[in-house]
């Protein structure tokens, strides 16, 4: 079973809002990623966890703020977003942190910024 | 920086005619590639990969794509593509950084 759940499949938000992107796995992996993907863009990495722990944030802005509370669960906090934040985030997951590991996605989250 | 190059954005193809999408790496002392589909409105799916071993590596669906050391290439063939297989196609490396993709590939298939 290689299944990465995200919630909400869609979510609109207010620039003064705050929400929460969540994502699950049972798949035993220890590391865990957010990635942005903008309309006709490749995905671009933001955060990285290992074994509960961050270990990459690739200069991404305070107003996103990521959370593992548990090896299963992973979830992105959000307040005061801007409109150009608007795109798909993707959370995935791999057995380890190590290059070769295979990286499984989730479906992603539909984020619009209004 | 390790970086991927997809050398084509859009590849318009009859069906059942064969398709290569083409992908080239900077090279590094390790590199890991990977081929990743995304149909519409959905998330990334691992189509094949390269980690050692046999150049050559092929997937359930009928792709395969060849680990070239020589001219740091790691294209995707099909010999004959389905309407089904319209999609963007990434491909993907990592090595000493997290996974990084090429900017994508758009497959698509004219009935």
């Amino acid at each position: 079973d290689t299944e990465v759940t995200q919630t909400p499949k869609h979510l609109v938000m207010g620039m003064t809002n705050k929400k929460s992107l969540k994502c699950e796995q049972h798949m035993g992996h220890r590391a865990m990623y957010w990635y942005k993907q903008k309309a006709k863009k490749p995905p671009e990495l933001m955060f990285v966890y290992s074994y509960e722990k961050l270990s990459i944030n690739e200069s991404v802005p305070s107003r996103f703020s990521p959370e593992c509370p548990n090896s299963s669960l992973l979830n992105l906090h959000l307040h005061a977003l801007q409109p150009e934040d608007s795109a798909l985030y993707l959370c995935a997951s791999s057995q380890g942190r190590g290059s070769g590991n295979t990286i499984y996605f989730g479906e992603g989250s539909w984020l619009t910024v209004v | 920086a390790q970086s991927v190059t997809q050398l084509d954005s859009q590849v318009p193809v009859f069906e059942e005619a064969p398709v290569e999408l083409r992908c080239n790496y900077s090279s590094s002392v390790s590199v890991y590639l990977f081929w990743y589909v995304q149909y519409p409105n959905q998330g990334l799916q691992l189509l094949l990969k390269y980690l050692s071993g046999s150049t050559l590596v092929e997937s359930i669906n009928g792709f395969e794509a060849e680990f070239n050391k020589s001219q740091t290439s790691f294209h995707l063939r099909k010999p004959s593509v389905h309407i089904s297989d319209t999609a963007e196609y990434f491909c993907g490396r990592s090595g000493n950084t997290p996974l990084v993709f090429g900017k994508g590939t758009r497959l698509s298939v004219i009935a």
